[in-house]
């Protein structure tokens, strides 16, 4: 009954290889995020999805694309990982975009060698 | 620059003890101001979500203050327990325009509560 999930949790890969990230939530929610967590514990927006629609693109490298082929699926891919690609990436979903409350799911800790 | 500074970096109190965060912010248009917990390992969870046009609300031990005017917020932890040591996150929401849908989050007060 996971509101959020990701998977998976733990992802080690070498720099050059292509990986993907993947997140559901069963919430029914119209709106998915992405969100990026550094070694110093901030957390920063890369994008958004409402109703499989982009909203929001931060300034992130177009080596990451999301791809959302429904309303409670938000994956993510990176090419040609760089080893400032290590952190954490957080999914989180909301009612709609304008909504108060956002649920995270738990993280994949990415590590890039 | 819309932007969220949260003090202190770091805490360190005694079980029991109470204590108090700060944060403080620039964005504007500002729809509302939340406060998350995060634990090692884990994903943020909303403690509290506040509008513009609330002053204080509470959920359990936790009570956050905002001031709106000054642009400013507060998280009061009563009676520290071991299990508040956390990290705990402010961020604020825009409202419209550019800022429309888009969340701004302070680096985080990392709490640890000692027996």
């Amino acid at each position: 009954d996971t509101a959020v999930s990701q998977t998976p949790k733990y992802l080690v890969t070498q720099m050059g290889n292509d990986k993907s990230i993947k997140c559901e939530q069963n919430l029914g929610h119209d709106t998915m995020y992405w969100y990026k967590q550094d070694s110093k514990k901030f957390l920063k927006i890369m994008f958004s999805y409402n109703n499989k629609e982009l909203i929001i693109n931060e300034t992130v490298p177009n080596r990451f694309s999301p791809k959302s082929p429904d309303k409670a699926h938000l994956n993510l891919h990176i090419n040609s990982l760089e080893l400032g690609d290590s952190a954490v990436y957080f999914c989180a979903s909301s009612q709609f975009i304008r909504s108060y409350e956002q649920y995270f799911g738990p993280g994949t800790r990415l590590t890039v060698t | 620059k819309n932007q969220v500074e949260q003090s202190p970096q770091s805490l360190i109190i005694l079980e029991g003890k109470n204590c108090t965060l700060q944060c403080n912010y620039t964005v504007s248009p500002f729809s509302n101001l939340r406060w998350y917990k995060q634990d090692t390992g884990r994903g943020p969870v909303s403690l509290t979500i506040m509008t513009f046009s609330e002053n204080t609300k509470s959920n359990g031990r936790y009570t956050a203050t905002l001031d709106a005017d000054t642009k400013q917020s507060s998280l009061h932890i009563t009676a520290s327990q071991l299990s508040d040591s956390a990290s705990y996150i402010c961020v604020v929401s825009g409202d419209r325009g550019s800022t429309l849908g888009r969340l701004y989050f302070g680096r985080g007060t990392q709490l640890t509560v000692w027996p």
